[in-house]
């Protein structure tokens, strides 16, 4: 089946500091790959989407410059927290979408910005 | 843009009680999927209905996708306290392949 590896899976960061998140699909080129953030005992809020090789699309409210997206193969998409932030902690999940595979979620990375 | 709502928001039942979740939309997916969450991971997918008046079954799991594809119920027979999680219902629309989430139902089955 179709597995999709999210790391880390928790990062504790200075506020001011950047942290990378990766999503990667393990078994198969994913044509899309969405990111989500989640607060506690809510549901999942889309981010962005992107697709190899061209800019994300933001959600409107969501800041392209604080949050870093870079898809540079169909395998891997990053997000990037820039000048992280106290209110930027959150649950981050990424999920990849192929035709043929539906879609498919990362097991999410908790962000505490201390 | 395409709204799911979704309820109850919460429900803390007895084990072996049934239950009914519910996710509604004015709007027409392609396709709704259900997802279950603990607490701390990704969402693990359920199952996914594509045909209006659809039902599927999972174990105690019955899923039905509404004839016009507007709406969509997952009930649980007999919960067991190995049913307590976050159940997500999650439409994909027609235009482009994203997917739009309900509030979530939060459930709790006491032993």
């Amino acid at each position: 089946g179709a597995v999709v590896s999210q790391h880390p899976s928790w990062v504790i960061c200075k506020s001011g500091t950047s942290v990378k998140i990766e999503c990667r699909s393990l078994d198969f080129q994913a044509t899309t790959m969405f990111w989500y953030r989640q607060f506690p005992k809510q549901s999942l809020m889309l981010m962005a989407t992107s697709n190899e090789g061209s800019k994300a699309t933001y959600e409107q409210g969501v800041e392209k410059d604080k949050f870093l997206i870079n898809h540079a193969s169909l395998t891997l998409s990053t997000l990037t927290v820039t000048s992280a932030h106290p209110e930027d902690s959150s649950f981050y999940i990424c999920s990849a979408s192929r035709a043929s595979y539906g879609y498919t979620f990362g097991s999410g990375t908790r962000l505490t910005v201390v | 843009t395409q709204l799911l709502e979704q309820s109850p928001q919460f429900l803390s039942i007895q084990e072996g009680e049934n239950l009914t979740v519910y996710c509604n939309s004015s709007s027409v997916f392609s396709s709704l999927q259900w997802y279950r969450q603990e607490p701390g991971e990704g969402p693990v997918l359920l199952v996914t209905v594509v045909t209006g008046g659809e039902v599927k079954k999972l174990k105690r799991l019955t899923f039905q996708f509404g004839d016009a594809r507007k709406d969509s119920s997952l009930h649980i027979t007999a919960a067991q306290p190995g049913d307590t999680g976050l159940y997500l219902c999650a439409g994909a629309g027609n235009a482009g392949n994203m997917l739009t989430f309900g509030g979530g139902t939060r459930l709790m089955v006491k032993p």
